[in-house]
């Protein structure tokens, strides 16, 4: 019982070179989150997925996309990556949409983009 | 603007004795608070909630207390332990008519001195 997986643990990248991340999670929870972490910040909503066939915004997804290709998958993409970009990604679950219930995180993807 | 704030970046704090963390918020429409404790290379890991139908919460050494009328929560640990030490995030949602995902604080790192 994995929990939450998140692959690559490390990336680095080039400006403007593209990559996805991948999450996946065998708890069977309907929703699904991607965060970033910048140094001395707290996390920050990218994406989020409330179940399988929908994605929303969160506070700062500009320059992202993502797709909940069932529900265990959910994934985020950098299309032409920016200095900017460079942060630690958490993918997160939650059993239901509703505020009254905790997320489980996965261990994070570290990118740098150079 | 940030909604959840934790003033103190970091807090030292002897073995065996009390940690006392602090946070506040501003979004009136939050009404169920989470506490997370994060270790380095690691992703986040729920540690206790509280609603705001409640003033506190225990669970073994850990209690919140959460003010309303302040917009203040606090986390306490008695007694606290070298395993302890990481650092610790306050993070808040609104369940009904908000946007889905967690708002979080910017942590404070508690280093708990042998």
């Amino acid at each position: 019982n994995a929990g939450v997986t998140q692959t690559p643990k490390f990336q680095v990248l080039k400006t403007g070179q593209s990559m996805t991340l991948q999450c996946a999670q065998d708890m069977n929870h309907n929703s699904m989150y991607w965060y970033r972490q910048d140094p001395g910040m707290g996390l920050r909503l990218i994406y989020y997925s409330a179940s399988e066939g929908t994605t929303d915004k969160g506070e700062v997804p500009n320059g992202y996309n993502v797709s909940r290709l069932n529900k265990r998958e959910f994934s985020l993409r950098l299309e032409s990556a920016a200095p900017s970009q460079t942060s630690v990604y958490f993918c997160a679950t939650s059993p239901t949409r509703s505020g009254y219930n905790e997320q489980f995180f996965g261990p994070g993807t570290r990118l740098t983009v150079l | 603007d940030q909604q959840v704030k934790q003033n103190s970046p970091s807090l030292s704090v002897q073995e065996g004795r009390i940690s006392i963390l602090n946070c506040d918020y501003t979004n009136s429409m939050f009404d169920y608070f989470l506490w997370y404790k994060k270790y380095p290379a690691e992703g986040p890991t729920f540690l206790i909630s509280i609603s705001s139908i409640k003033d506190k919460n225990e669970d073994g050494r850990f209690t919140v207390f959460l003010n309303k009328s302040a917009k203040h929560l606090s986390l306490h640990i008695v007694p606290s332990q070298p395993g302890d030490s990481a650092v610790y995030f306050c993070a808040a949602s609104a369940s009904w008519g908000g946007a889905d995902g967690l708002t979080f604080g910017k942590g404070t790192h508690l280093i708990i001195q042998p």
